[in-house]
């Protein structure tokens, strides 16, 4: 059954540090999700790509983060520099989005980042 | 905007009991709702959904949901628990013309022996 990859699974950083996250989606899957998770909560979504274009990044904090899917495939998230309130699972999914009516969303397992 | 509440952050229950974790939604508009479990460590995987029709929605793993538009409720129901059920549960909803889920704050389900 195919998956979605995460790496790494985690990721311990000092502050100021810069880090990043990869996802590769599920072959064919045009959407693309970024979700914070902070211990406690429910996952928040921070960027959707369709294909290799940003549709949602209003609550991506765009003075340290940053995402890109150059060829609509795979995609990094990258936060610089990291704060201690970073720390939290950075979640990928992806889905074939409206298109194919499931409205399904898979997810991948995760990177847990925390920042000493 | 949506919004998501469930109402219990923590569900203790005997293995073989029944249990309810409960989810309220608040929207102005027409809206799909989901469940979603989460083991230890790992991502979210999706155990019923409801898009239209028959507002009893049976999912993975004998887990049922009630979609109840004039309570705006989507309560998750099991008849029977295992300990393998242990695990955070998220109501979710997104609006019928976006793919965006709005999350609930989670229920921690905890089965005893």
């Amino acid at each position: 059954e195919a998956e979605v990859a995460q790496s790494p699974r985690y990721k311990i950083t000092e502050k100021s540090q810069a880090v990043a996250f990869w996802c590769d989606p599920i072959s064919g899957h045009a959407t693309l999700y970024w979700y914070r998770q902070i211990l406690g909560q429910g996952p928040e979504l921070l960027v959707q790509f369709q294909d290799e274009s940003v549709v949602d990044d209003s609550q991506l904090p765009k003075d340290r983060f940053s995402a890109e899917r150059l060829k609509g495939v795979d995609s990094t998230l990258k936060i610089q520099p990291a704060e201690l309130g970073d720390s939290a699972m950075y979640l990928c999914a992806s889905s074939a989005g409206l298109f194919d009516g499931s409205y399904e969303q898979y997810f991948g397992p995760g990177t847990r980042l925390t920042v000493t | 905007a949506q919004s998501v509440t469930q109402l219990d952050s923590q569900v203790p229950v005997f293995e073989e009991a029944p249990v309810e974790l409960r989810c309220n939604y608040s929207s102005s508009v027409s809206v799909y709702l989901f469940w979603y479990v989460q083991y230890p460590n790992q991502g979210l995987q999706l155990l019923l959904k409801y898009l239209s029709g028959s507002t009893l929605v049976k999912g993975i793993n004998g887990f049922e949901a009630e979609f109840n538009k004039s309570q705006t409720s989507f309560h998750l129901r099991k008849p029977s628990v295992h300990i393998s059920d242990t695990a955070e549960y998220f109501c979710a909803v997104s609006d019928i013309d976006t793919d965006k889920l709005i999350f609930g704050t989670g229920t921690r389900l905890q089965v005893f022996p």
